[in-house]
């Protein structure tokens, strides 16, 4: 497509409840890229896929968080019993190659746990 | 890892010239992004430094010196517009590619 692509654009989900939260990347990005972001704060990094293989995960928060990439394209970062802590605005991005760091970055999803 | 330090507010005035600076530590550092975010919206990509000295794009400027850990965003021609959030973002060499963020600097562009 002509950008990144996520939805929902915004998800309220009790306390937990898991989650799924999808990212449709530029058609012919190799890299995709998750990072979570507080208001007021930079985007700090979760996790990251060259093609369908996950590259470093070494950011996602706890064993309840979880990132695929099946086919290379579409990705989905699930998060299993949701708590309040993990409210936040979660954004995707999308590079041509693993060199290349102008990241072209989706609207994101907010996720607020009630 | 890596840390980025950069101001939390600046504020100037339209068609002034504004400097944003960033230092960095980092451990197999690779390169200098520049993102701007409007109130909002998505973080969108302004530059890229992977060499020392000035890149020049249209009003932006980004600078970069490996040796002093430090770069800058320079915007001139200051527009209303331009008010926003700028964040410097660290790359990594090695199998670390991702990039880490600042904290960002909120720039205020008065009448």
């Amino acid at each position: 497509g002509a950008g990144v692509s996520q939805s929902p654009r915004y998800k309220v989900t009790k306390r937990g409840q898991d989650v799924a939260l999808r990212c449709d990347p530029i058609s012919g990005h190799v890299s995709l890229y998750w990072y979570r972001q507080a208001l007021g704060q930079g985007p700090e990094f979760l996790t990251y896929f060259n093609y369908e293989a996950q590259q470093d995960k070494s950011g996602l928060p706890n064993d309840r968080f979880s990132a695929e990439r099946p086919e290379g394209s579409i990705s989905t970062l699930t998060i299993q019993r949701t708590e309040q802590r993990d409210s936040a605005m979660y954004r995707c991005a999308s590079s041509l190659d693993p060199n290349n760091y102008g990241y072209t970055f989706g609207s994101g999803t907010r996720l607020t746990v009630v | 890892g890596q840390s980025l330090e950069q101001p939390s507010e600046v504020t100037a005035v339209e068609g002034a010239i504004v400097q944003i600076n960033c230092t960095y530590q980092t451990s197999g550092f690779y390169g200098l992004s520049w993102y701007q975010q409007h109130d909002g919206g998505a973080p969108t990509f302004l530059s890229y430094n992977a060499l020392d000295g000035l890149e020049e794009t249209g009003r932006f400027s980004s600078f970069l010196s490996r040796s002093d850990s430090y770069g800058y965003l320079l915007l001139q021609e200051l527009q209303m517009k331009d008010s926003a959030s700028y964040f410097c973002a660290g790359g990594s060499s090695g199998s670390a590619r991702q990039l880490t963020f600042g904290s960002g600097t909120q720039l205020t562009v008065l009448p």
